[in-house]
């Protein structure tokens, strides 16, 4: 059974670039999150998909929007790249949404640097 | 802002218990307390959560106070592959708020 993947595993862009990030969920499950997690720092929560429609979001701008298909799988998309969007983005799935019981599992992440 | 205080970093020798403190005093009656942990470039690992009452899996037990202000992560035999940043979270709904976590070293 395989768990959360994501692609690609490492990604160089430049300023003003935009980027697409993908992320298949564990087997079973329905919603997807994304984390952005800066060198030294824990994870921050970008927003959550369920049902295709992104149901909850964190303090990041309009430049970060995403896609979830009826698959499942979800895109992060980053527009007009700053350097400090440098940073490993986490892909977590889980099965229901709003539920506090349900466990988050993390895929390996994607490696972004802005030049 | 994350809703835990955790140790910036801790030692533990091999094959003893590490106990991971965590402060949560402002946890809500409904809120679980989770515990991941994160080993260098990789995704943050799943460990263990908990309400109210104390838990035990094959990774770790979960010890919560009575008044759920704070808890202990107990690893019972620690190894040379528990090295690595654990994160005490009070989940707020869907999402994990991750604070700076502690990173354990295991020392042999």
């Amino acid at each position: 059974d395989a768990g959360v993947t994501q692609s690609p595993t490492h990604l160089i862009k430049t300023r003003g670039q935009q980027v697409t990030l993908r992320c298949s969920p564990k087997s079973g499950h329905d919603t997807v999150s994304w984390y952005q997690q800066a060198l030294g720092q824990g994870p921050q929560f970008i927003f959550q998909y369920y049902e295709e429609e992104e149901r909850q979001r964190g303090n990041f701008p309009d430049r970060f929007s995403g896609h979830q298909f009826p698959n499942y799988s979800s895109e992060l998309n980053v527009n007009a790249l700053l350097l400090g969007d440098s940073a490993l983005y986490l892909c977590a799935s889980s099965l229901g949404f709003g539920n506090t019981r349900d466990i988050q599992y993390f895929g390996a992440g994607t490696r972004l640097s802005v030049l | 802002d994350a809703k835990t205080t955790q140790p910036t970093s801790m030692d533990c020798a091999e094959g003893r218990a590490a106990n991971l403190p965590c402060n949560h005093s402002t946890i809500s009656g409904n809120e679980y307390v989770y515990w991941y942990r994160q080993i260098h470039s990789q995704g943050p690992q799943y460990i263990i959560h908990g309400l109210k009452n104390n838990e035990t899996n094959e990774m770790a037990s979960l010890i919560i106070t009575e008044d759920r202000k704070s808890s202990t992560l107990i690893l019972p035999h620690a190894t040379l592959r528990d090295t690595a940043v654990y994160y005490c979270i009070v989940r707020a709904g869907g999402k994990l708020i991750f604070g700076q976590g502690t990173e354990l070293s295991v020392k042999p």
